[in-house]
């Protein structure tokens, strides 16, 4: 079974500042890795996966998160937040074999950002 | 524009009396997904579909239907509503096992009284 552990339920920044969002993950198969975010009385939004292939992935908006096998890792950064940024972000793992493309979901982490 | 639309996006009900929300993708996706999400535990996975007529449980299918006869739509039922049932519920579709990549609707809020 897949796992998906978001220490934390809210992290706050300054403006300016380094966005830093963990995401520790748990699957017996090589896995997808993704993050999603969440705007008030939104859908989700896909802001970048992993697949195969190069570990550092970008994303959109200026988001870029690292695979880290030996960690079971994919934290998202960010190295200037924006006021837009605030948001529910969501990190999500599927595995590669299947036919149920499921992904489960962190319970995932509300970002503020102060002025 | 590709999307996912769901309806109602908002709703009050009462328990057992019987509601569909409706979802429809533009995007000719084979998979389709419905999921709920409640506060502190993320999403979850009521039910899903391969493809047209292949329907399967999610992680909580307990006390929901769905059904897929046509390749754009995916209604989900609640035969019964109940209080535990309050809760924002989601479709998603995707390419499915060509792309885990998932593509989701707006939401539907569901309060059962």
């Amino acid at each position: 079974a897949q796992s998906v552990t978001q220490l934390g339920s809210h992290v706050s920044v300054s403006e300016g500042a380094l966005v830093l969002l963990r995401c520790n993950y748990s699957s017996s198969v090589p896995p997808y890795l993704f993050w999603y975010v969440q705007y008030p009385n939104q859908g989700l939004q896909l802001l970048l996966k992993y697949t195969t292939g190069a570990t550092l992935v970008k994303g959109i908006n200026g988001f870029e998160a690292e695979f880290k096998k030996s960690e079971t890792s994919f934290h998202l950064t960010k190295p200037s937040a924006h006021m837009s940024d605030a948001a529910e972000y969501f990190c999500a793992v599927s595995d590669q074999t299947g036919a149920n493309s499921k992904l489960t979901f962190g319970k995932g982490i509300t970002l503020s950002v102060r002025p | 524009e590709a999307q996912v639309t769901q309806n109602p996006r908002y709703l009050i009900t009462v328990t057992g009396k019987k509601l569909t929300v409706t979802c429809s993708q533009n995007m000719n996706h084979e998979y389709m997904s419905w999921y709920r999400q409640d506060p502190g535990l993320g999403l979850r996975q009521i039910y899903y579909s391969m493809n047209v007529e292949v329907t399967d449980k999610g992680d909580v299918p307990e006390g929901y239907k769905v059904s897929r006869k046509e390749k754009r739509n995916f209604p989900l039922i609640l035969e019964s509503p109940s209080p535990n049932q309050t809760s924002l519920y989601f479709c998603a579709s995707s390419f499915g096992v060509r792309s885990r990549e998932l593509f989701f609707g707006e939401g539907s809020r569901l309060t059962v009284l």
